[in-house]
């Protein structure tokens, strides 16, 4: 069965970095679009960061909200997608989840940006 | 960016009654393939999202046939035939037909 766990998530400081990462298994990771989605508390589904396969170049897309400031990566050795989060804002606050093709998704990993 | 429209944004429904969510989009969603990339997600409460259907009536793996998807181009409609529990949660569509891809903002079903 797909299987996708997020981890490294916490309680950071505006300005702060973290890096979050999704461990992949159940499925061919290599041919996988991997995706990170957040839900801020209470809210909707917001599309973060999208990074494509190997013959895609590996190319990487993000939402406005955050292009300068996270960076996603892909380790297909390891079957594992991550999540370099920059000068974090109070609003970046949201369950974070990560998803192959937006078709199957993990259990989501808690980042809180406070002072 | 596709504007993607759920209505209605809360629906209170009785064990057994059906129950019918619109998603529209702001723009055609057929892609140069000819496939229309509509997906229907289902949120339960404290859950993470699960997809239910995939190019506007395919049901998942699992997914009772209760459920179903219909729709074109930029109107959409899921149905649920009997309403059970297990089905309570917000209902999300989702395009992927362009780039970025784009949510609905949700729709809420509780019980009556």
């Amino acid at each position: 069965a797909v299987q996708l766990v997020e981890s490294g998530g916490g309680l950071v400081q505006p300005k702060e970095s973290l890096k979050i990462s999704c461990a992949a298994s159940g499925f061919t990771f290599s041919n996988a679009a991997m995706y990170w989605v957040r839900q801020a508390p209470g809210k909707g589904l917001e599309w973060v960061a999208r990074i494509r396969t190997k013959p895609n170049n590996y190319a990487t897309y993000y939402a406005d909200s955050v292009k300068g400031r996270f960076t996603i990566s892909r380790d297909d050795s390891k079957s594992m997608v991550y999540l370099q989060m920059d000068n974090l804002k109070t609003e970046d606050t949201a369950m974070y989840y990560c998803t192959a093709w937006l078709d199957y998704w993990g259990q989501g990993v808690m980042v809180t940006v406070s002072s | 960016d596709v504007v993607m429209t759920q209505t209605p944004v809360s629906l209170s429904v009785a064990i057994g009654q059906p129950a019918s969510i619109s998603c529209k989009s702001s723009q055609s969603l057929v892609g140069t393939s000819g496939k229309t990339y509509l997906n229907w997600l289902l949120q339960r409460p404290g859950q993470s999202p699960k997809r239910l259907i995939y190019l506007v009536s395919k049901l998942d793996s699992g997914i009772p046939d209760r459920f179903s998807g219909s729709g074109s181009e930029t109107d959409f409609t899921l149905k649920i035939s009997r309403v059970e529990a297990d089905d309570l949660g917000v209902y999300y569509c989702l395009q992927g037909t362009h780039f970025p891809q784009t949510f609905g903002g949700g729709t809420k079903l509780e019980l009556k």
